[in-house]
């Protein structure tokens, strides 16, 4: 186990609708980088926050947004659902920026 | 041009064979290498690190040619438990470690 917790495990929304996933980070570690993954794909960037500042974006809009709280958690919120944010969300935790990152199992998101 | 490109396979091998298969990036600028295993549906799992003069994890060895831009995943004595898909990750060598995930290669190996 990789000590990094997700939650929810699997969510159904509706389209226009606004979500929040939650992430905590595995003991020590004060990176945490969201990525979306989309069926039959790779991983994608979304965002990586660091000591709760936000270290980076990928290629997302503005209606994904992120938090870092002070005891490293992280949140990742989408606003107005659309059908192609259906994907599998994970967060992964890190020791600064440019190590290795573990993974949760990730969020399940539908969107209908 | 993809950032990071895979064969997506499937590569079907039978039990006990050995398989191979690349990895191509597109920025000179990457820095650190790695291969992910990921089970259907579940998380993707660091399977190792792949330094300049290639290392090796017991069945599994990998390579990186820089000169080409490409990294390599051997797995030798195939098991049926290496059945998975494996990932490519590039980062860039700037202040924060964006990975960048090539979209997998799948593995099934038969009995």
């Amino acid at each position: 186990e990789t000590g990094v917790t997700q939650s929810p495990t699997h969510l159904i929304k509706t389209r226009g609708q606004q979500v929040t996933l939650r992430c905590s980070s595995q003991s020590g570690h004060n990176t945490v980088s969201w990525y979306q993954q989309a069926l039959g794909q790779g991983p994608q960037f979304i965002f990586q926050y660091y000591r709760e500042e936000e270290n980076g974006r990928g290629n997302f809009p503005p209606r994904f947004s992120g938090l870092q709280f002070p005891n490293y958690s992280s949140e990742l919120n989408v606003n107005a659902l659309e059908l192609d944010d259906s994907a599998l969300y994970l967060c992964a935790s890190s020791l600064g920026g440019k190590n290795i990152q573990y993974f949760g199992a990730g969020t399940r998101l539908s969107v209908l | 041009r993809k950032e990071v490109e895979q064969d997506p396979g499937p590569f079907n091998v039978p039990e006990g064979a050995t398989v191979a298969f690349n990895c191509t990036y597109s920025n000179s600028a990457s820095q650190s290498f790695f291969w992910y295993r990921q089970d259907c549906r579940k998380e993707p799992k660091l399977l190792m690190s792949v330094y300049s003069s290639g290392n090796e994890d017991g069945r599994f060895t990998a390579q990186l040619n820089r000169a080409s831009q490409y990294i390599s995943l051997l797995i030798r004595d195939s098991k049926l438990s290496d059945s998975a898909t494996y990932l490519c990750v590039v980062t860039l060598g700037d202040s924060w470690g964006k990975f960048q995930f090539g979209a997998g290669t799948q593995v099934v190996v038969t009995p």
